[in-house]
């Protein structure tokens, strides 16, 4: 499987610890992105990176929330002090990025992790 | 600021019941457009795209047409199927980076 694949799918976890969940892009993609999606709603952008820099971080990502992407490969994202607010699916996705000479530039998404936070 | 929005379900149909969810956008520039789908449990699938005006993105016998003159991106299949109940969401992309969605329309197709 050459998609973009997302570790682990579920996580339960007790208010207060720390989370990290992990994303692997398809491997020729430079963009990487994360986004969270709340039930009945659609996902909404939290940060992205281009190849290892990461260029935008949405207001949703408070000073709790922090994301990798070291070697410009696979990213992982860490929730510091989770609230139950937090619950959420958390998606990643990846694309080639406009100026790698392709049209193809829409965005691939895994599967998500689901974080329950009690 | 750019944005999508589509119309609130649940949709509710009987199988082989034509389909139609509407999509219109706000977006400075010239947005490609898309559709994706999410089954129950899982990730967004891309399902169709348009890049430019008057294209139509088709897949799976869904389609839909990117209208400028009327910002929308309509999304239609002439008859749905069981396998077709999920959530679809409208999506744009600027000349940016991010994908900005609608908030998704669920569609349910009876036996």
């Amino acid at each position: 499987d050459t998609g973009v694949s997302q570790n682990p799918r579920h996580k339960i976890t007790k208010r207060g610890q720390n989370v990290t969940f992990r994303c692997d892009p398809i491997s020729e993609h430079n963009r990487l992105y994360w986004y969270r999606q709340t039930l009945g709603q659609g996902p909404e952008f939290l940060t992205y990176f281009q190849n290892e820099a990461q260029l935008e971080k949405s207001r949703l990502l408070s000073d709790r929330f922090s994301a990798e992407r070291p070697k410009g490969s696979f990213s992982t994202l860490e929730i510091q002090r989770t609230e139950q607010g937090d619950s959420a699916m958390y998606l990643c996705a990846s694309s080639l990025g406009a100026g790698t000479g392709t049209m193809n530039t829409e965005a691939f998404f895994g599967q998500g992790t689901r974080l329950t936070v009690v | 600021g750019n944005s999508v929005t589509q119309m609130e379900g649940p949709v509710t149909l009987s199988e082989e019941a034509f389909l139609t969810i509407n999509c219109t956008y706000t977006a400075t520039g010239y947005p490609s457009l898309f559709w994706y789908v999410q089954y129950p449990g899982e990730g967004l699938q891309l399902l169709l795209k348009a890049t430019k005006a008057d294209d139509k993105g088709s897949n799976k016998g869904f389609e839909a047409t990117y209208r400028k003159e009327t910002t929308s991106f309509h999304l239609e299949k002439g008859s749905v199927q069981v396998s077709d109940s999920a959530v679809y969401f409208c999506a744009l992309k600027t000349g940016g980076f991010k994908t900005i969605f609608g908030a998704g329309t669920r569609l349910f197709v009876k036996a």
